[in-house]
């Protein structure tokens, strides 16, 4: 196992398009999380996983942001109608008991 | 909710010197974990240090080092001896043991450069 993989690295969209991401947890991770970083900020909670029950989402994530995670494994992260407001960088994490290993993000630009 | 501050954006420290990084937070939970992540500029987050609420001993690895008060909810990152590849932003974060309700929740970050 290679750590966790996020698919794409990089995404140009047009505004009003809908844009899905993937990512691949630690196999033996029962938690998954999503962030969402801008420049020079820290991680934003999106939402997060115990293996297929979403247990929370942020306030951030507006009704266009739906996350699954189908048989716990891997999720998605489905951003519908994007704005330019959405362009930033896309974290994902998994975590056992204690700290959390992080992806190489999706970095999604809307132009 | 919990809540982590970083309330330095930015510091500079000269190679082979030491540096300490500060975190605050707020919890009303006794048991937790508080972490600081390393970001580099190829921005993939890397962790640098893990500690248990539970534990009295501060967490040490190699050149990194914390000060942790709990009662104080304060935690510090010390970086002795630094290095050129120590320059990244540095996050603190927070996780509740709790079985619900333990997402990790970061700080600002800080950025932290290293002059030759």
């Amino acid at each position: 196992d290679t750590g966790v993989s996020q698919n794409p690295r990089h995404k140009i969209t047009k505004r009003g398009q809908n844009v899905t991401f993937r990512c691949d947890p630690i196999s033996e991770h029962n938690r998954l999380y999503w962030y969402r970083q801008t420049l020079g900020q820290g991680p934003e909670f999106l939402t997060y996983f115990q293996n297929e029950a979403q247990l929370e989402k942020s306030r951030l994530l507006s009704d266009r942001f739906s996350a699954e995670r189908p048989k716990g494994s891997f999720s998605t992260l489905e951003i519908q109608r994007t704005e330019q407001g959405d362009s930033a960088m896309y974290l994902c994490a998994s975590t056992g008991h204690t700290e959390a290993f992080f992806g190489q993000g999706t970095r999604l630009t809307v132009v | 909710a919990q809540t982590v501050t970083q309330s330095q954006p930015e510091m500079s420290v000269q190679e082979a010197e030491t540096v300490t990084l500060s975190c605050t937070y707020d919890t009303s939970e006794s048991d937790y974990y508080l972490f600081w992540y390393k970001q580099p500029p190829s921005r993939q987050m890397i962790l640098v240090i893990r500690q248990e609420a539970y534990k009295q001993q501060n967490a040490t690895e190699n050149r990194f080092s914390v000060n942790f008060q709990k009662a104080a909810k304060s935690f510090s990152l010390k970086i002795s001896d630094s290095q050129l590849g120590d320059a990244a932003m540095y996050f603190c974060a927070y996780r509740s043991e709790g079985y619900r309700d333990d997402k990790i929740i970061f700080g600002k970050g800080t950025r932290l450069h290293i002059l030759p």
